[in-house]
This record gives C-alpha cells, structure tokens and sequence, in this order.
C-alpha cells in the first residue's frame, strides 16, 4: 500500500486559467472522489468517480471536470478559475463507492491560490 | 445547504476524561455516518463509521453513537489522549442517482495534559 499521493501540493493561477490538478489513488481502490475545502469548513464534496466512470455529482458547475484512468490515477480539471476557486483539493480513494467500514483514503491536497 | 452540521468548532478536555463530539443532519436518507480525524498539513483519517440500522459503534478508545429520530450522532473518546487533539469531521453518504458524502464543518479537539 501507498496511499494517496496529490500533485501538487501548492498552485498558483491567474483568473480565467485553466487548472489540472493529479491524484493516485491508493493501490486496489477503484473508487476515487474530489474535495473542496475552503478554509475554516469541512470538504465539500466535488464528484467520485468509480471504475472510470463519474457515479456522483456535487453542487459544483460543468467547468469542474474529472477523469479517472485504469491504473487508479485521476485527474481534477477546473476551467475558467475564479477567486472563489482558491481553496485545499483534497482527493480520496477507496476499494468501493460507499465505505461504511473503511471509509476513505485521503491525500493531504493540493493548495490551489487563484489570483 | 449544510445537511450535516457540528455546532462547537472547539472542544477543550482533561486529559483522561471522556471528548464528546456532537453532529447533527437533516437529510433522513443517509445511509452510513463516519469520522475523521485531520491533523495539521495532512489530509483526514478515517477513525470510525456507523450503519443507519445501528445505534451504537464501538472501536477501541472511540463508540459512535446514532439517534436517528433526532437526527444526531456522537463521537466520545475514552480516555481523551493529547494525541487525539485534532479536527474532528462527522459526515454522512448517501446513495440518490449517484453517491455523495457531505461533510460538517469540523470540530477542533484540545486535549490538555
């Protein structure tokens, strides 16, 4: 086991750019989700994505956008960045969609600063 | 939308004594309720989870309680450690046309020596 790896772990974009930020999940977990964590609150939850396919949504636009590829790495792409956008992105991953007794494995995120 | 809610962001206990951490929610069709733990720098770690058919989760130092006709759930640690200080998150997963977990704001643990 390897845990979750995010890269990387600080950004800094302009307004209007176009972000993509990396995960790989931890070996054996075909299930990865996406977090926002604005600072002060809890992760609110992005999308998961379950063998390759997105299987849940948040209250997040279309410009928030995943891919998850066969060898559990994933990707977080967000177009048009705005100011609000600055926040941790944290990835998690686990062998299903729903973990009731394992729950997730999280990486320790990415700080994205839009400017 | 803030269907799971801790309403204390701190919580200050003896070493030695019991933490409860409290958590409430307001979607009935949650199905599982979990905590993290999140130290500084590092992303969360899952600690323990609860089925919405039980009442009661035990593991070690930590027991989650469910109340499902108040629509609260609890965390205590016994005995409370000052490695257990930390920011505690409850969240709750559902399945509806896809699987979302939603988190509460989180709850910051001071465990004194």
């Amino acid at each position: 086991e390897t845990g979750v790896t995010q890269s990387p772990t600080h950004l800094i974009k302009t307004r209007g750019q176009q972000v993509t930020l990396r995960c790989s999940s931890q070996s054996g977990h075909n299930t990865v989700s996406w977090y926002q964590q604005a600072l002060g609150q809890g992760p609110q939850f992005i999308f998961q994505y379950y063998r390759e396919e997105e299987n849940g949504r948040g209250n997040f636009p279309p410009r928030f956008s995943g891919l998850q590829f066969p060898n559990y790495s994933s990707e977080l792409n967000v177009n048009a960045l705005e100011l609000d956008d600055s926040a941790l992105y944290l990835c998690a991953s686990s062998p299903r969609p729903q973990g009731p007794n394992y729950g997730y494995t999280f990486g320790s995120g990415t700080r994205l600063t839009v400017v | 939308d803030q269907q799971v809610k801790q309403n204390s962001p701190s919580l200050s206990v003896q070493e030695g004594r019991i933490s409860i951490l409290n958590c409430d929610y307001t979607n009935s069709m949650f199905d599982y309720f979990l905590w993290y733990k999140k130290y500084p720098a590092e992303g969360p770690t899952f600690l323990i989870s609860i089925s919405s058919i039980k009442d009661k989760n035990e593991d070690g130092r930590f027991t989650v309680f469910l109340n499902k006709s108040a629509k609260h759930l609890s965390l205590h640690i016994v005995p409370s450690q000052p490695g257990d200080s930390a920011v505690y998150f409850c969240a709750a997963s559902v399945r509806t046309g896809g699987f979302k977990t939603i988190f509460g704001a989180g709850t910051r643990l001071f465990v004194k020596a």
